[in-house]
């Protein structure tokens, strides 16, 4: 089975743009969770969906904002970039009656 | 502000030795514990779960818990090489809604 999947992997911006970035979960799997991670840290909790609601947000600015598809894949929009957003996003996906949570591979975001 | 603790590292340990990861958390209604290894520039991946108080072994790695503490740790018997990553803690809050992490521990794991 194929595991969570990230796009795009890597990516470049300017401050002040917006970015948009898409997860697909485990087969199965209808909670999605964000997590941004800043290099040298653990990942901070964003957002997680549930069945296209959100169920929990991180301590985060308006600036991001996520939704869910009927299939459950997942999209992380962040508007007006900072040189602070630079970060890996990862995605996380877990099945119903677990908390194990599985990552994918995660999005590199550069902003310059 | 529940937090999630970690020693941060960087851990020595020669290659066939045990290495003890230490992880202590502040939320006493957490419920689930796990410790996942992160490679540079990669994604976390999972290593074990714990719920319970005790030990709970999977090969070479054993995780131990102790609610009482707020303190949960991790083994790595016979270590190896291809060990050396960064160990992150991850605490259950909410029931399931989201993870908190610790900073990671960097293991080093000398030939």
């Amino acid at each position: 089975d194929a595991g969570v999947t990230q796009s795009p992997t890597h990516l470049i911006k300017t401050r002040g743009q917006h970015v948009t970035l898409r997860c697909s979960p485990i087969s199965g799997h209808k909670s999605v969770s964000w997590y941004q991670q800043v290099l040298g840290q653990g990942p901070q909790f964003i957002f997680q969906y549930y069945e296209k609601e959100e169920r929990g947000r991180g301590n985060f600015p308006d600036r991001f904002s996520a939704r869910q598809f009927p299939n459950y894949s997942s999209e992380l929009n962040v508007n007006a970039l900072l040189l602070g957003d630079s970060a890996l996003y990862l995605c996380a996906s877990r099945s119903d009656g677990t908390d194990t949570q599985y990552f994918g591979p995660g999005t590199r975001l550069t902003v310059l | 502000q529940k937090e999630v603790e970690q020693n941060s590292g960087p851990l020595s340990v020669p290659e066939g030795a045990i290495a003890s990861l230490n992880c202590t958390y502040s939320d006493r209604v957490s419920q689930s514990f796990f410790w996942y290894r992160q490679y540079s520039g990669k994604s976390p991946e999972l290593i074990m779960s714990i719920y319970s108080n005790g030990d709970k072994e999977d090969g070479r790695f054993t995780a131990q818990l102790n609610k009482a503490s707020q303190y949960v740790s991790l083994l790595i018997r016979d270590s190896q090489p291809s060990d050396s990553a960064t160990y992150l803690c991850a605490v259950n809050e909410n029931y399931g809604q989201n993870f908190v992490f610790g900073p990671g521990t960097r293991l080093s794991v000398l030939p």
